[in-house]
């Protein structure tokens, strides 16, 4: 199985921060990644599909960048609405494994 | 709009099953996969597998082999996942999920997900 490791596991940030996610793949995934941000008793919600695309609807603050193994997310300008769980996913190879998530609170 | 609908809360005794369900709307049932994923008290998610509703095809996760079956019934527009054998480490919110690529076989990410169902597994 892809071992999918998220870091860092949480984080602290002030509004208006830029806050940014990584996510290593255990093995080349391509750009087969996807972002999710969940709040506490909600499903996952799809941001960002293919390493860097945005979902229709997703505001432009949110971003990712990355392929092979090693990938990026970032938040560019922290607003009380993003705080949320976020979790990585491959798609490259099942089974389908997530990243351990990170837990994005306010300072 | 498309909606995914699931069943309500389950709490079953170790070694029961239990069987949920996942009525969708707002779109071609056939054209699009139907995952489903976990996720424990305070945990991470967890994938569990893939079922085409097109042609019945599945991919269940090896560690769940033998004791998961998913269905769909096109005629009511609705996926199944049954889990057999319950163990207490099975208690989590039990997700279904649309793939967002139609025909995509299970190489997608989900962008609709149900609320999500409870099983509890208790004696």
């Amino acid at each position: 199985d892809i071992q999918m490791t998220q870091s860092p596991s949480s984080l602290s940030a002030s509004m208006g921060d830029r806050v940014t996610i990584t996510c290593q793949a255990s093995q080349d995934i391509k750009n087969d990644l996807t972002w999710y941000q969940q709040k506490p008793g909600k499903a996952p919600k799809l941001l960002l599909y293919d390493a860097s695309s945005l979902e229709p609807g997703v505001p432009s603050r949110f971003s990712g960048s990355g392929s092979g193994t090693h990938f990026t997310f970032t938040i560019s300008s922290l607003q009380p609405e993003d705080i949320a769980t976020y979790y990585c996913q491959q798609y490259n190879t099942v089974p389908l494994t997530f990243g351990g998530g990170t837990k994005v609170q306010i300072k | 709009q498309v909606q995914l609908v699931q069943s309500g809360a389950e709490l079953k005794k170790p070694g029961a099953s239990v069987k949920v369900s996942c009525k969708t709307s707002g779109y071609t049932f056939n054209i699009y996969g139907i995952s489903w994923v976990r996720q424990a008290p305070g945990q991470g998610l967890d994938w569990m597998g893939w079922i085409s509703p097109y042609n019945g095809n599945t991919n269940y996760a090896h560690k769940l082999q033998g004791r998961i079956t998913m269905t769909t019934d096109t005629s009511t527009s609705t996926a199944y996942m049954e889990l057999r054998s319950l163990r207490s480490d099975d208690t989590a919110v039990y997700y279904c999920a649309r793939l967002r690529l139609p025909g995509s076989g299970y190489y997608s990410s989900y962008n609709y997900w149900g609320q999500g169902t409870l099983v509890t597994v208790s004696s």
